[in-house]
């Protein structure tokens, strides 16, 4: 199985200011047959079902505001935040859909400072 | 527009078998690239992903629940059950269904459509 692994665990940043989460995989997402990042991030709210902000590593969902963006290629990863709103308080999660057993990072709760 | 929604019980009792349905509408799970997965979320825990199935009916499990795991499409009726057999505490839960969709090449894409979920408890 391809571990996820996430950090920090949990961060508080201030309105406006960015918030960086990192997730590492135990082996290579990045497929060599079309160069894509086999890497999603999600934003999980309570009471909501997981929303898809970025997959490809680095494809903004649409509609997905654009202080969101995604890096990283391989084994390690970035989602940020470039000025937390808000309505950015969710834990994230990436999740690889590299192969079966698809798998989940362990999630990050982003809250205000 | 795409629409997931989950349904079953929300109380089974341990040892006893669980069958969710889920019911979709906007899209065809005939057509090439189309997939749908269950996820689940325990109380206070991360998503944890637990079954698959293809357009071409190419089904995936997690190997920690394969043994307790079905997944079934029914295309004429827009719905994918899972059935899971022998029922603990432990899968208290919220499930959700989620469609994937991309080149029928690759097989395996991100959720991009999510159901609302729904929470299922597991007490005596």
């Amino acid at each position: 199985d391809i571990v996820m692994t996430q950090s920090p665990d949990s961060l508080a940043v201030s309105l406006g200011e960015r918030a960086t989460i990192n997730c590492k995989s135990s082996q290579s997402v990045l497929y060599s047959s079309n160069n894509e990042n086999y890497l999603a991030w999600y934003q999980h709210k309570p009471g909501q079902p997981p929303k898809v902000l970025i997959h490809w590593a680095s494809t903004r969902e649409s509609g997905v505001p654009d202080r969101f963006s995604g890096s990283g290629s391989g084994t390690d990863f970035t989602l940020t935040i470039g000025s937390l709103q808000a309505e950015d308080v969710a834990v994230y999660y990436c999740q690889q859909y590299y192969t079966t057993p698809l798998t989940f990072g362990g999630g990050t709760k982003v809250e205000i400072k | 527009q795409i629409t997931l929604k989950e349904s079953g019980p929300t109380l089974v009792k341990p040892t006893q078998t669980l069958t969710l349905t889920c019911s979709f509408s906007g899209f065809s799970l005939n057509t090439p690239g189309v997939g749908v997965g269950w996820v689940r979320q325990p109380p206070g825990k991360a998503l944890e992903w637990l079954a698959f199935i293809c357009w071409d009916d190419d089904k995936r499990y997690s190997p920690s629940l394969e043994s307790r795991l079905t997944i079934i499409k029914d295309t004429s009726k827009n719905q994918v059950v899972l059935v899971m057999t022998n029922m603990d505490p432990v899968d208290t839960a919220t499930y959700y269904c989620a469609r994937s969709a991309g080149p029928p090449e690759s097989r395996l894409y991100h959720f991009d459509y999510w159901g609302q979920g729904t929470l299922l408890t597991v007490s005596s």
